[in-house]
């Protein structure tokens, strides 16, 4: 069964300051990738997904993710940071050809600081 | 266009009571998911509908909860006898593809006294 592993569970940053959310997959073959956002009382909003082509995928918000097959990861990433930004990040994973369920870390909560 | 619809956003009753949570998903998408998401367990997945068929209920807690996709417009989640450990967030999320994003309502926030 895949999993996925988000190891920091709070990061704080400047605004303005660049910005990497780590997220490890584990899964036999080449899964499909997500990252979603959460704000406070809102539901989970799609950032970006990977499924394939291009490692390096744009999302919305000036987000962006690169997959890195040798290293299972899927880091999320953005130049920077606005205060707008402060929310829970989820990434997900899914698996190819199975069914629709994805497999969501534990969140990282991001601070921003003036 | 209209997204995953939630109803009610808050709802606070006392343990004993049934509840149920509605969902409407995005018109077209074919598979429905429940969840519950508590800061100790963080986001669980509790079941998922495909073509109104459920799928997969292993993570249904108990018998006091049970699901229902009587149309594909139209689900439920119901919890009866509710008790206060029930207290979370409980989101919808529908897709239309095994390779596509779920969206997410806006969730449900429950508080059983």
């Amino acid at each position: 069964a895949q999993s996925v592993t988000q190891p920091d569970i709070h990061i704080t940053v400047s605004e303005g300051a660049s910005l990497e959310l780590r997220c490890n997959y584990s899964y036999g073959a080449t899964p499909y990738l997500f990252w979603y956002v959460q704000s406070p009382g809102q539901g989970l909003q799609l950032l970006l997904k990977y499924f394939s082509g291009d490692t390096l995928v744009q999302g919305i918000k000036g987000f962006e993710a690169e997959f890195k097959r040798s290293q299972s990861s899927f880091n999320l990433r953005k130049p920077s940071v606005h205060w707008s930004d402060a929310a829970e990040y989820f990434c997900a994973v899914g698996v190819r050809g199975g069914n629709e369920k994805l497999t969501f870390g534990t969140g990282t909560r991001l601070t921003i600081i003036p | 266009d209209a997204g995953v619809i939630q109803s009610p956003r808050h709802e606070v009753t006392e343990m004993g009571q049934e509840v149920t949570l509605r969902c409407k998903p995005i018109s077209g998408h074919n598979s429905l998911f429940w969840y519950r998401q508590t800061m100790m367990r963080g986001l669980e997945l509790l079941i998922y509908f495909n073509n109104n068929v459920p799928i997969d209920d292993s993570g249904m807690p108990e018998d006091r909860f049970s699901a229902k996709m009587p149309n594909a417009s139209f689900s439920t989640l119901k919890i009866q006898p509710s008790e206060p450990r029930d207290s979370a967030v409980y989101f919808c999320a529908s897709s239309d593809n095994s390779n596509q994003p779920q969206h997410f309502g806006d969730g449900t926030r429950l508080s059983i006294l």
